[in-house]
Order: C-alpha cells, then sequence, then structure tokens
C-alpha cells in the first residue's frame, strides 16, 4: 500500500504522559496535513506543512502540541502532558499541489486513548 | 467562518431506492465542494469533488450557490454504498488547503 501512512495505529497512555505520531506521505506529495476526530463528528483541522514550514496551525493546537516536518518528508505530532479531552483519532493526510488541483488523500489514523 | 452542515446522522434506505444525502455550507468566497467516504474498516476517501462534475459508484452532486447546497445524489443505491458521508469545503486558489468538514452522514442500503 503506497497510500499515506501512520504510526501507531492505536496507543493507550496515562494522563499527563507525552505521545508522539508519526505520520509518511504519499511520495512527492508536497503538502501533509493533521487532522482531529472524535466520535460523532468530522474531521478537524489542526496544522499543515508546504514542504518542511508549517504554514498553519488551528487554534485547537494547544502549546501541549507540537508538529515537525523536517526534510519536508515524514512527520510528527508529539501531545504532551496529555488529557483525557485529548483522545481522539488522529488523521495525517497528504497532498500535491499541481495544476490539477489539490486532492488530499488521507491516512488510517492514530487512536488515542488518554486514561 | 466556514460551516458545512450535514443535517441527517443517519439515513436509511432500501436497495434500489433512490437516495440523497444533504449538504449546505457557508463560505464567503468561492469554495471548492466535495464528498469524501468511510467504508467500515478503511480509509477516509474521496469520492468526488464539484470542479470535476464527474460520476463515481453513480454518484453525482451538483453544486448550488443560490441554495449554498452540495447534495449527494444516487438514483438507484445498493449495499456496498452503506458508508459514512462526509461533505466538505476548502477554500481556492491559494486557500485550497483546509479541509472544513460536516458531522457525516451514516448511510444504510437494506437488501
Amino acid at each position: 500500500d503506497t497510500g499515506v501512512s501512520q504510526n501507531p495505529r492505536h496507543k493507550i497512555t496515562k494522563r499527563g504522559q507525552n505521545v508522539t505520531f508519526r505520520c509518511d506521505p504519499i511520495s512527492e506529495h508536497n503538502r501533509l496535513y493533521w487532522y482531529r476526530q472524535t466520535l460523532g463528528q468530522g474531521p478537524e483541522f489542526l496544522t499543515y506543512f508546504q514542504n518542511e514550514a508549517q504554514l498553519e496551525k488551528s487554534r485547537l493546537l494547544s502549546d501541549r502540541f507540537s508538529a515537525e516536518r523536517p526534510k519536508g518528508s515524514f512527520s510528527t505530532l508529539e501531545i504532551q502532558r496529555t488529557e483525557q479531552g485529548d483522545s481522539a483519532m488522529y488523521l495525517c493526510a497528504s497532498s500535491f499541489q499541481g495544476a490539477s488541483g489539490n486532492t488530499i488523500y488521507f491516512g488510517e489514523g492514530s487512536w488515542l486513548t488518554v486514561v | 467562518a466556514q460551516r458545512v452542515t450535514q443535517p441527517e446522522k443517519l439515513l436509511s434506505v432500501f436497495k434500489g431506492a433512490p437516495v440523497e444525502l444533504k449538504c449546505n455550507y457557508s463560505y464567503s468566497g468561492s469554495p471548492e465542494l466535495f464528498w469524501y467516504v468511510q467504508y467500515s474498516r478503511q480509509r477516509l476517501q474521496l469520492l468526488l469533488r464539484h470542479i470535476s462534475r464527474e460520476s463515481i459508484k453513480g454518484f453525482t452532486a451538483d453544486l448550488n450557490k443560490g441554495e449554498t447546497s452540495f447534495h449527494l445524489k444516487k438514483p438507484f443505491a445498493q449495499e456496498e454504498d452503506s458508508a459514512m458521508y462526509y461533505c466538505a469545503l476548502s477554500g481556492s486558489g491559494g486557500s485550497n488547503y483546509k479541509l472544513t468538514f460536516g458531522k457525516g452522514t451514516l448511510l444504510t442500503v437494506n437488501p
């Protein structure tokens, strides 16, 4: 499968611990996104990278959240001092901005449960 | 602010019946509209986009700017259409990077 790859797929952590998720986008996609999805809701935008530059962060992304995309390839999303409210599915997506538009492809997501 | 509303959380139809999943949006500009689908145990995937004006798996959607709607339609539903459907919106041009999703409609097609 050459789609967007995320790991770990599931993570259970204790409140107050730090967690890190990794995303490998589709090769040569210059844009990478993180979304969060909770039960009964659609995905909500968190942040967006164009190559290695983080160009926008949602207000949902508190200072406990940090995302990086070194060298414009894979990305990591770290959550520090996790809280129960952080329990959600974290979705990564990627796209290539070109003449034909910007079709966004999603990964399978990483489930986070904070206990 | 951009907003997408899908008024139906659940929609149940019988195989062979027409189906329409409603989507209304709010956006101050020229949006791009999309329908994404998520089948059981699969990732979210693009079904269609209004710019393409194409029919995918028998589904069509027309952007109605006057009514700010982008309803998804299929004349004869199939059991394999059972899935979660999300309507999404982005800006156009340089603002086309951020998708705003509705809450989704779970479609069940009964045999």
